[in-house]
């Protein structure tokens, strides 16, 4: 089964430019989530979706967004870029959010580094 | 708001060592996760901790739920250069599916 694939694995943007990174999950997983994991702030949750619905959302500007397509794959876009959106943006699918009373376990990508000059 | 703290956040061991990582919550927890990173890759699902005072293991790796479900440990017995990298728990609150994750231990092991 292919796992989760993330693109582009590399991005360099200019500060107020706009970047869209795109992630499919695993076939069957309808669940996606965006994560951004700098050295700093560790691993920081963004948004969740599944059936193309945002279930969950973290505390991050509006300037982030996402969206999830009816084949449950998914996009962020961030927009007016600064300095500090330099990160590795991980993007992990599930099955659903939860299951049996637990929740489901995650399954990152590779994760798209970007850098803002 | 929950708070969770993962300590320590690095151990340097030399091989052979054991190794703990801890995660200590202010409040219950519906579940744990606990996660490995290795240098330069993603996240893995080690595993998942639902009832209180559950304990699973994994070959060398012991994991631990609390009984009050608050706390939370991975315990590495012999380490080996295989298990560097950094550790992650990662929990849901009451009614939350949403998963965070600690801070992470970043584990590394002297040959």
């Amino acid at each position: 089964k292919a796992g989760v694939t993330q693109t582009p694995r590399y991005l360099i943007k200019t500060r107020g430019q706009q970047v869209t990174l795109s992630c499919s999950p695993i076939s069957g997983h309808r669940s996606v989530s965006w994560y951004q994991q700098t050295p700093g702030q560790g691993l920081q949750f963004l948004f969740e979706y599944f059936s193309e619905t945002q279930r969950n959302k973290g505390n991050f500007p509006g300037r982030f967004s996402g969206r999830q397509f009816s084949n449950s794959r998914s996009e962020m876009n961030v927009s007016t870029l600064e300095l500090g959106d330099s990160a590795l943006y991980l993007c992990a699918s599930r099955i659903r959010p939860s299951g049996q009373g637990s929740n489901s376990p995650l399954h990152f990508g590779n994760g798209t580094r970007l850098t803002v000059t | 708001g929950q708070q969770v703290m993962q300590i320590p956040q690095y151990q340097h061991v030399q091989e052979g060592e054991d190794f703990t990582t801890y995660c200590n919550s202010s409040t219950t927890l519906s579940n744990i996760q606990w996660y490995k990173q290795r240098p330069g890759g993603h996240p893995v699902f080690l595993i998942q901790l639902v009832k209180s005072g559950e304990v699973k293991k994994q070959k060398r790796l012991t994991f631990q739920f609390g009984e009050a479900k608050k706390n939370s440990s991975l315990h590495i017995t012999a380490t080996q250069t295989t298990d560097v990298g950094t550790y992650f728990c990662a929990y849901s609150g009451a009614g939350s599916y949403q998963l965070t994750f600690g801070k992470g231990t970043k584990l590394s092991v002297i040959p």
